[in-house]
């Protein structure tokens, strides 16, 4: 039962045009949300993120959007640049008993930037 | 800062024999986070420590897998015995606290199971 997903698995935008990343999910309960860059051979890096009282943060080049009515969230990168050719994957967590929480991701998705 | 430290990087062996991987997180960070990925697929949690406690362990294969943090500083993570469908990249993770806290990823060790 995938709580996170991801179901475009690639995308190939030209350098300078807009990137827009999908991720859907399916616990109501999830009330943060990440993005993760992840290079072959490293592990993932923190991108941005969101919490669920916004729909919208932005940070340089990069843009997260959160409509929870239809439990989407998207990752929006412009311009973008070869350098973001990489494995991105979604994430989402909820608070759990303890006041901990257990991070969900997507299967991910690779986006190719061409020159 | 130095990030989050994970040996070996390459581990092949066969079935049925025993592996254990190593991973020393960023300096102050009291969470510890051990994820296993399969090819194809993200990151899963097995194992979260606060300090030298488990968090939650509710995906972790208690059967053959184990994974202890003493001191609360370094962390390893054991197969015994490891099984064909053990093959994945075992990521190690670390953040401030439990909640709202970006998890920091090492370069994660690759396993073959042969």
């Amino acid at each position: 039962d995938q709580q996170v997903k991801q179901n475009s698995p690639s995308l190939s935008v030209q350098e300078g045009r807009i990137s827009i990343l999908n991720c859907d999910y399916t616990n109501s309960m999830f009330d943060y949300f990440l993005w993760y860059k992840k290079y072959p051979a490293e592990g993932p890096t923190f991108l941005i993120s969101i919490s669920s009282i916004k729909d919208k943060n932005e940070d340089g080049r990069f843009t997260v959007f959160l409509n929870k009515s239809a439990k989407h969230l998207s990752l929006h990168i412009v311009p973008s640049q070869p350098g973001d050719s990489a494995v991105y994957f979604c994430a989402a967590s909820a608070m759990e008993q303890g006041g901990s929480e257990k991070l969900v991701f997507g299967k991910g998705m690779k986006l190719t930037v061409n020159p | 800062e130095a990030g989050v430290a994970q040996s070996p990087r390459y581990k092949i062996i066969e079935k049925r024999q025993s592996v254990a991987f190593w991973c020393n997180p960023i300096s102050g960070h009291a969470t510890l986070y051990w994820y296993q990925q399969i090819l194809g697929q993200g990151p899963k949690l097995l194992i979260q420590f606060q300090n030298n406690g488990v968090v939650d362990d509710s995906q972790l294969p208690k059967d053959r897998f184990s994974a202890e943090r003493l001191k609360g500083v370094d962390s390893t993570l054991k197969i015994q015995p490891a099984k064909l469908e053990d093959s994945a990249v075992y990521l190690c993770a670390s953040s401030l606290g439990l909640a709202k806290n970006i998890q920091y990823f090492g370069a994660g060790t690759r396993l073959s199971v042969l």
